[in-house]
C-alpha cells in the first residue's frame, strides 16, 4: 500500500541552525501539507501546497519557514533559523483531491532544538 | 475562531465492549470530518471519514455525524486491547482559502483492558 515517507526520523540541531525536513508524498497525490505536534499538544496545520505554490499557511508559518517541491517526488520544509520552541514532531501529509481531502500522514520527523 | 473539542479522557473500556468517542466543532460551515488514531510516539492514522449526516460503518468502526448539533462521534464495537490509542477528531471547513486545512481536537485517550 502506498505511503508517505519522511526523513530523517529524528533531527537534533543547535538553536539558530537551518534544518530541512524531507517528505515523499504518495505518488498520485496532488495536495501536500505540513503539520506539527508539540509534545502533549494538538496537531497544528502549518502549510498546504498545490501546483507548486503555497495554497494556505497558518500564523505559525512565518518567514523562518519555507516549503519547496524540488523535483517530482520530494516535498521539503525548511526552517531557516531554528528556535527552542520549534522542537516538535513534524508531519507531512498528502491527499489525492481537495474534494475528499482524506489526508494521509507520514511517520514524522522529531525535531529537537538545543 | 474554529475550534474542535474532545474529551481528553482517559476512556477505559473492557475488551469486547463498545467505546464511544465524541467531538464537537464550532462552525456550522464544516464540510468534512475525520477520525484519526494515534499510537504513542507515532503519526496520525486515518480510520474514518464522513461528509453527510447519519452513520457510516467500516468494520468495527461507525462514525456518526449530526451537523445541526455540530457533533461527530466514533463508535468502536468489540473493542480490542490493540485499539488502545489516542483518537483525534479532525474537521475541514472547506471554504475558500481554508480548503484542505484540517483542524484537530486534542484527542481522547482510549484504553481497552483485557
Amino acid at each position: 500500500e502506498p505511503e508517505v515517507t519522511q526523513t530523517p526520523s529524528h533531527q537534533v540541531t543547535q538553536m539558530g541552525q537551518e534544518v530541512i525536513l524531507r517528505c515523499v508524498p504518495i505518488s498520485n497525490h496532488l495536495y501536500f501539507y505540513w503539520y506539527r505536534q508539540i509534545l502533549g499538544q494538538k496537531v497544528e496545520f502549518l502549510v498546504s501546497f498545490y501546483n507548486n505554490e503555497i495554497s494556505e499557511k497558518s500564523e505559525i508559518f512565518d518567514d523562518q519557514f519555507s516549503v519547496e517541491r524540488p523535483d517530482g517526488s520530494n516535498f521539503t520544509l525548511k526552517i531557516r533559523s531554528t528556535k527552542l520552541e520549534d522542537s516538535a514532531m513534524y508531519f507531512c501529509a498528502s491527499s489525492e483531491t481537495r474534494g475528499s481531502n482524506e489526508q494521509f500522514f507520514g511517520p514524522g520527523t522529531r525535531l529537537t532544538v538545543l | 475562531q474554529k475550534e474542535v473539542e474532545q474529551n481528553s479522557g482517559p476512556l477505559s473500556v473492557p475488551e469486547g465492549a463498545i467505546a464511544s468517542l465524541n467531538c464537537t466543532y464550532s462552525d456550522r460551515g464544516s464540510q468534512s470530518f475525520f477520525w484519526y488514531r494515534q499510537y504513542s510516539g507515532k503519526s496520525p492514522e486515518l480510520i474514518m471519514s464522513i461528509y453527510s449526516n447519519g452513520d457510516k460503518e467500516d468494520g468495527r468502526f461507525t462514525a456518526q455525524l449530526n451537523k445541526a448539533s455540530q457533533y461527530v462521534s466514533l463508535l468502536i464495537r468489540d473493542s480490542q486491547p490493540s485499539d488502545s490509542a489516542t483518537y483525534l477528531c479532525a474537521v475541514n471547513w472547506g471554504r475558500g482559502s481554508t480548503l484542505g486545512r484540517l483542524y484537530f481536537g486534542r484527542g481522547t485517550q482510549l484504553t481497552v483492558w483485557p
